[in-house]
């Protein structure tokens, strides 16, 4: 079955960049999706179809993806970026298939 | 602005069941494929469930396929979970999800324990 492995942890400096990696097979056929979940909160898409940012989205967020990896860069990271981050696609039957999960944390 | 509210969740015995409910507003419900995703510490975020636009279409994970029905009311704009035969391992928050051929945007979710 398909699986999708992330870092656990990201730290990063503020004004630095961070970088989120996702690794799966079913990503060289598919798009990958990112969230964003802050504390208690519901998660927020910040990046789909690989790359492009939805509406209210800060243009620090970006994605791109190389074969089997997808990258989410936060580039000049702030503090209001806390929280854990989780990659997303869907398998073959087009279920959803959800990343590991990584958490930010800029000090 | 597009609400999805959760409701339903407690504490409940293995074995016992409960029904989740997701009320929906600020959107034309009826357009829209559904998702119930769950989320605990331990897995992160598992997807759990999904209907089509009319209910007539719906898919399982493996792990609650025979114990778990979604299933929807369009005039109410509000989608279900129905959970039986509990298990300690279906303890999570469980989040509805709205899906526009991806998951755009989630409820704030409730939460299910499952314990005795």
């Amino acid at each position: 079955s398909y699986e999708l492995t992330q870092p656990p942890s990201v730290s990063v400096s503020p004004g630095q960049t961070a970088k989120i990696t996702c690794s799966g097979d079913a990503l060289p056929k598919k798009y990958a999706y990112w969230y964003q979940q802050k504390s208690g909160q519901a998660p927020v898409l910040v990046i789909f179809e690989g790359s492009k940012r939805p509406s209210g989205i800060p243009e620090r967020f970006s994605g791109s993806s190389s074969g089997a990896l997808a990258t989410l860069t936060i580039s000049g990271a702030q503090m209001e970026d806390e929280g854990d981050y989780y990659c997303y696609t869907t398998d073959n039957s087009g279920n959803p298939l959800f990343g590991t999960g990584t958490k930010v944390t800029v000090l | 602005e597009v609400q999805l509210v959760e409701s339903g969740g407690g504490l409940v015995q293995p074995g016992g069941s409960l029904r989740l409910s997701c009320a929906a507003s600020g959107f034309t419900f009826s357009s829209y494929w559904m998702h119930w995703v769950r989320q605990t510490p331990e897995e992160g975020l598992v997807w759990v469930s999904r209907t089509n636009n009319d209910g007539t279409t719906t898919t399982y994970a493996d792990s609650v396929k025979g114990r778990f029905t979604i299933s929807r009311d369009n005039a109410k704009n509000t989608l279900f979970l129905q959970m039986s035969s509990l298990r300690a391992e279906d303890t999570g928050v469980y989040y509805c999800a709205r899906d526009v051929a991806h998951i755009d945007c989630w409820g704030r979710g409730t939460l299910v324990t499952v314990s005795s």
